[in-house]
């Protein structure tokens, strides 16, 4: 079974500072990585995903992720964050491409002037 | 750009009444599946439908739920017999490889 750990619940940072949304992942087998965002009142779209090649993935909105297999981590990143950003970011996996999603409790990001 | 499309957007019923979500899913998908979200907590995977049947199902998603695609294009999650813990948001999701698209979701509010 998958897990996923999303060890900051909300992350304060002013705006056009660098942020870094942490998760890890806990499976035995290989999986694949996703981050999605959630604007208030509004459904999940997906930021970013890894499926397999390049561990350094690069999505919507300036985010990126890494993955890094031998920490089992698949942290989330932007250089310099706006306003616009303020949401809540859950980090998931899956173990194949058409099953179902594992999430984490989401990280609330609130970006400041 | 394609979209999942859920009705209504918010849904207000009395304790031990039955309700339908219902879900438009992209096209050309052959994978839907429901989640729930419930306030402030982490999104949870309810099942998951394939080729006309269920191919996965938690343990929350028991008796009391079914799911059916009636007409080849909507997805509809009912719920028999709603209880006040399933007060939630309900999210429907269809999938291509490797991306899940999730519709707006539809807020459930059980009184």
């Amino acid at each position: 079974a998958q897990s996923v750990t999303q060890l900051d619940s909300q992350v304060p940072v002013f705006e056009e500072a660098p942020v870094e949304l942490r998760c890890n992942y806990s499976s035995s087998v290989s999986v694949y990585l996703f981050w999605y965002v959630q604007y208030p009142n509004q459904g999940l779209q997906l930021l970013l995903k890894y499926l397999s090649g390049s561990t350094l993935v690069k999505g919507i909105n300036g985010f990126e992720a890494e993955f890094n297999k031998s920490q089992t981590s698949f942290h989330l990143r932007k250089p310099s964050v706006h306003i616009s950003d303020t949401a809540e970011y859950f980090c998931a996996v899956s173990p194949t491409a058409f099953q179902k999603l594992v999430f984490g409790t989401g990280t609330r990001l609130l970006v400041s002037p | 750009e394609p979209e999942v499309t859920q009705t209504p957007s918010h849904q207000v019923t009395q304790m031990g009444q039955e309700v339908i979500l219902r879900c438009v899913p992209i096209s050309n998908h052959l994978y839907f599946y429901w989640y729930r979200q419930i306030l402030g907590q982490k999104v949870e995977f309810l099942v998951s439908f394939y080729n006309n049947e269920i191919s996965e199902k938690s343990e929350i998603f028991d008796d009391q739920f079914s799911v059916e695609r009636p007409d080849g294009s909507n997805f509809t999650l009912k719920i028999r017999s709603t209880k006040l813990e399933d007060s939630a948001m309900y999210f429907c999701a269809s999938v291509r490889t490797g991306e899940a698209f999730f519709g707006q979701g539809t807020r459930l509010t059980v009184v």
